[in-house]
């Protein structure tokens, strides 16, 4: 069974960085991409970026560009998130989910106050 | 990118009756190559992640009940929910992933 499990909730102050993570289980983590996905309160959602865990490559939304970096590591089959220079509008629930979106995380709250 | 557009926002439907959801694509979603549209659409219910209900635009997930069916090919789609549950009661997203960046479109509530 594939699971993907989140790190706990983070207040951060503004202007400060968040590094979350989502650690994988029951699936070939380095063969496929792994993507996160935001979701601002009562909003929809928006993709941040993925990664290719084999490589490191990475692919981000302009949106995000230039604050937000995405990681893998193998050794643990955990995928990483870090989000700099934070600003209120990045208040929101973010999930890690495989190349399909067919299996998510529960989703980290990251507050920014 | 590609715009995804959802309609309605939000409709009430009867426990039996039937849910139509539309989503249009600013640019076709179909691979001609392979003849897929690739097309997803998602569940979201209240406190929970998201969840994968049809893929290639009308396959449905595994373990995902016949009652809910997609249509659709190039850049207008449809999800069908079938004898409406109280367990469908969700916000249902259209998703794309033909190219970069994967959108979603903006949600469609349904409610009883």
């Amino acid at each position: 069974e594939v699971q993907l499990v989140q790190s706990g909730a983070e207040v951060k102050k503004p202007g400060t960085a968040v590094k979350i993570s989502c650690k994988v289980s029951g699936h070939s983590f380095s063969d496929h991409y792994m993507h996160w996905v935001q979701q601002a309160p009562g909003k929809g959602l928006e993709w941040v970026g993925f990664v290719d865990p084999e490589d490191g490559e990475t692919t981000y939304a302009e949106k995000f560009q230039g604050r937000v970096t995405i990681t893998a590591d193998t050794s643990t089959n955990t995928l990483y998130m870090e989000l700099s220079s934070l600003r209120s509008e990045d208040t929101a629930i973010y999930f890690c989910a495989t190349i399909d979106f067919d299996h998510w995380g529960q989703g980290t709250l990251v507050t920014v106050s | 990118d590609i715009v995804m557009t959802q309609s309605p926002d939000s409709l009430a439907v009867s426990l039996g009756e039937r849910a139509t959801i539309n989503c249009k694509a600013s640019q076709s979603v179909l691979d001609s190559s392979n003849n897929k549209n690739y097309l997803s659409w998602l569940q979201q219910k209240p406190g929970q992640p998201p969840k994968l209900l049809i893929y290639w635009a009308s396959t449905r997930e595994s373990g995902v009940p016949d009652r809910f069916s997609g249509a659709g090919s190039g850049t207008d789609f449809t999800l069908t929910v079938s004898n409406l549950q109280a367990e469908d009661v969700a916000v249902y997203y259209c998703q794309q992933h033909y190219n970069t960046p994967p959108t979603f479109g903006g949600g469609t509530k349904v409610e009883i």
